[in-house]
């Protein structure tokens, strides 16, 4: 059975700072998403992944994925106030399991 | 991608009453999908929708308390029975991967 974790499941930072979210999951896997999830808002595509060492950039955000270590990273460059929001990873192909999300607040 | 109108966007229910969640792509695909999110928790896929068979539930979810229709391939409903307060929750529809968008949800009060 296909799982995933996020870590860390909440994140406080400030501005300006940069931070990485990890994603792994169990069992091999082609395609792996991110997703934003504003509060009281349906979920937000921000990146597929679809091969080892397949990184993308968006802003201040860039994802990346190791099929080998079964493991994604998003990571977050000099982050401001509107990242704040939670963000989850997601696994599968033909259906998407999901890991547990990543609750990013940041302060001034 | 495809564009995916949810309805309704919100409901409060009385325990023991049923409510049916619509979805509809304005494309056809081939498969749609249910997820439930919980009150502060991740998304849990309850079926896949196909057109033309019945749906597939996952481990814990079962057709008589979720009944998915499927008439064709733009469209889908799911349906919460004898709801409880255990099934607030935001529920959304999504489509095939790759990168499927997900509907703008339903979220649900039982009281």
């Amino acid at each position: 059975e296909l799982k995933v974790e996020q870590n860390p499941l909440f994140l406080s930072m400030q501005e300006g700072k940069n931070y990485t979210i990890y994603c792994n999951y169990s069992t091999t896997s082609d395609r792996l998403y991110w997703y934003r999830q504003d509060p009281g808002k349906s979920l937000e595509s921000l990146f597929v992944l679809l091969s080892n060492g397949a990184v993308k950039q968006e802003g201040r955000l860039m994802a990346s994925l190791d099929t080998k270590a079964r493991l994604s990273t998003l990571h977050i460059t000099a982050a401001v106030h509107d990242l704040s929001a939670t963000y989850f990873c997601a696994v599968g192909t033909d259906k998407l399991i999901f890991g547990t999300g990543t609750r990013l607040q940041v302060f001034p | 991608s495809a564009v995916i109108s949810q309805k309704p966007s919100r409901d409060i229910c009385q325990r023991g009453t049923s409510l049916t969640i619509q979805c509809q792509v304005d494309s056809q695909v081939t498969m749609m999908f249910w997820y439930r999110q919980q009150p502060g928790q991740s998304l849990t896929l309850i079926a896949t929708a196909n057109q033309g068979s019945e749906a597939t539930y996952e481990s814990g979810f079962v057709i008589d308390k979720f009944p998915i229709s499927r008439p064709n391939l733009t469209f889908s409903t799911l349906t919460v029975s004898n709801m409880s307060p255990e099934d607030s929750s935001i529920y959304l529809c999504s489509v095939e991967a790759p990168f499927g968008p997900f509907g703008s949800g339903t979220r649900l009060t039982v009281v």
